[in-house]
């Protein structure tokens, strides 16, 4: 059966340091692969998707990145956190060629930027 | 311009009582659509989805969605809620991707 890890599962950062936020899934190949962000009280917000690796597309401009070194790995990165960083990272897959189906999506972490 | 609405943001409904979960959709078809649900700090779960045929769709946990093509809606509906199904709710529409709406959280009282 397939799952998807997510970690750390929290993590406090001041203000300017850098971030790094792992995604992986087991079970499952070639993927695509999603970043979304949650802030508090809010809906999910698409931040990146991949269809393949190195293939990233961006859905809003803003202080992250993301990389898929791997097939079944996708890591969120930033070089100097802000305060408005600060929420819940979700992850998730779904099978190749099916953007608009099913997701399947990690637990989540919990980030707070001092 | 496509979107995904859930008019309410907090419903409050007593243990025991039966629920409904408003969606409402704009797309230019039918798109896929899927309730989760999300309890505090955990990722999404997949309640249901919907991609054709019979309209009243069943899901886990005694949850079911009716799609209506007429009114563009997917509303989520259990008969009886349960303390545990205190939570967020997510409509998904997926059409050329997949869109969330903003979400309804649902109390219960015991």
């Amino acid at each position: 059966s397939q799952t998807i890890h997510q970690w750390p599962a929290t993590l406090v950062q001041p203000v300017g340091s850098p971030l790094s936020l792992e995604c992986t899934v087991e079970g499952t190949s070639n993927p695509n692969l999603y970043w979304y962000r949650q802030a508090a009280g809010r809906g999910l917000q698409l931040l990146f998707y991949s269809v393949g690796i190195g293939q990233i597309s961006s859905e809003v401009p803003q202080n992250l990145s993301a990389s898929r070194p791997q097939d079944r790995q996708f890591i969120l990165s930033s070089k100097k956190l802000l305060l408005s960083d600060s929420g819940f990272y979700l992850c998730a897959w779904s099978v190749l060629g099916a953007l608009r189906d099913e997701q399947f999506f990690g637990p989540g972490t919990r980030l707070t930027v001092l | 311009a496509q979107s995904v609405t859930q008019p309410d943001i907090h419903i409050t409904v007593s243990e025991g009582a039966s629920l409904e979960l408003r969606c409402n959709y704009s797309y230019g078809a039918t798109p896929y659509l899927f309730w989760y649900v999300q309890s505090p700090g955990q990722g999404l779960q997949l309640l249901l989805k919907y991609f054709s045929g019979d309209t009243l769709v069943q899901g886990i946990k005694g949850f079911e969605a009716e799609f209506k093509r007429s009114q563009s809606s997917f509303n989520l509906r259990k008969p009886s809620v349960h303390w545990s199904d205190a939570a967020e709710y997510f409509c998904a529409v997926g059409f050329n991707d997949m869109r969330f709406g903003a979400g309804t959280r649902l109390t219960v009282k015991p």
